[in-house]
């Protein structure tokens, strides 16, 4: 089977940086990818490591380890509209896996 | 369309009654997904289709989920004999290409809110 482990909430100011873990158990893994999720609205991609090493787009980035099963999204210059739930999914066979998902709480 | 429509938005029934909730994806996309989510979880995968055949129904709960996709383009999730713990949001996503392994993204609708009272 698959399992995925994330912190459950993460708080944190405007301009802050935060980084959202994830650990994960898997069999036929591809690759991990992030989501985000505003209340009521549908999950949109981030982005996908397939490989180890960090991943830059804009004002975030994304790393990954497969050997430690491992990674993480980090989030710079954190802005009030950064406020959602974040998701990290690993592909394993055919679909998506989702972990349970990290609500981030940013104040100004 | 321009996205991943999911119609109805909200649907509110009785235990014991049948839904069917509707997918209209990406055009030109091959890949078709179905998730549930429930409140404060990620989403839980149920079916992938490719094409017009259900490559990947391991995460349908029991047998009174069923999906169909007889053209390869809109999808119908179909939930019989409703229970109140069948309430979530049904999320549709499809993808480009089969496997989502190979860019990890999937383009998700808006879902829809299935209450059974």
């Amino acid at each position: 089977g698959q399992s995925l482990e994330q912190p459950s909430e993460v708080t944190a100011v405007e301009g802050a940086i935060v980084q959202i873990n994830c650990t994960y158990q898997t069999s036929g893994f591809y690759g991990l990818s992030w989501y985000q999720q505003h209340d009521g609205g549908a999950p949109t991609f981030l982005s996908y490591n397939a490989l180890d090493g960090l991943e830059e787009t804009g004002r975030f980035s994304s790393f990954l380890s497969r050997s430690d099963s491992y990674g993480y999204l980090l989030l710079q210059e954190l802005q009030m509209k950064d406020s959602a739930s974040y998701f990290c999914a690993v592909t394993s066979g055919t679909a998506l896996i989702f972990g349970k998902g990290t609500t981030l709480s940013v104040s100004s | 369309g321009a996205g991943v429509s999911q119609t109805p938005s909200n649907k509110v029934t009785e235990k014991g009654k049948y839904v069917e909730l509707r997918c209209d994806p990406i055009s030109g996309h091959t890949a078709l997904y179905w998730y549930r989510q429930s409140l404060g979880q990620g989403p839980e995968f149920l079916i992938y289709f490719q094409g017009t055949g259900a490559a990947d129904d391991s995460g349908l709960p029991n047998d009174r989920f069923f999906a169909v996709r007889p053209e390869g383009s809109v999808s119908t999730l179909k939930i019989q004999r409703t229970e109140r713990g069948d309430s979530a949001v049904y999320l549709c996503a499809s993808s480009s290409d089969g496997l989502a392994g190979s860019t990890g993204e999937l383009f998700f609708g808006e879902g829809s809110r299935l209450t059974v009272l």
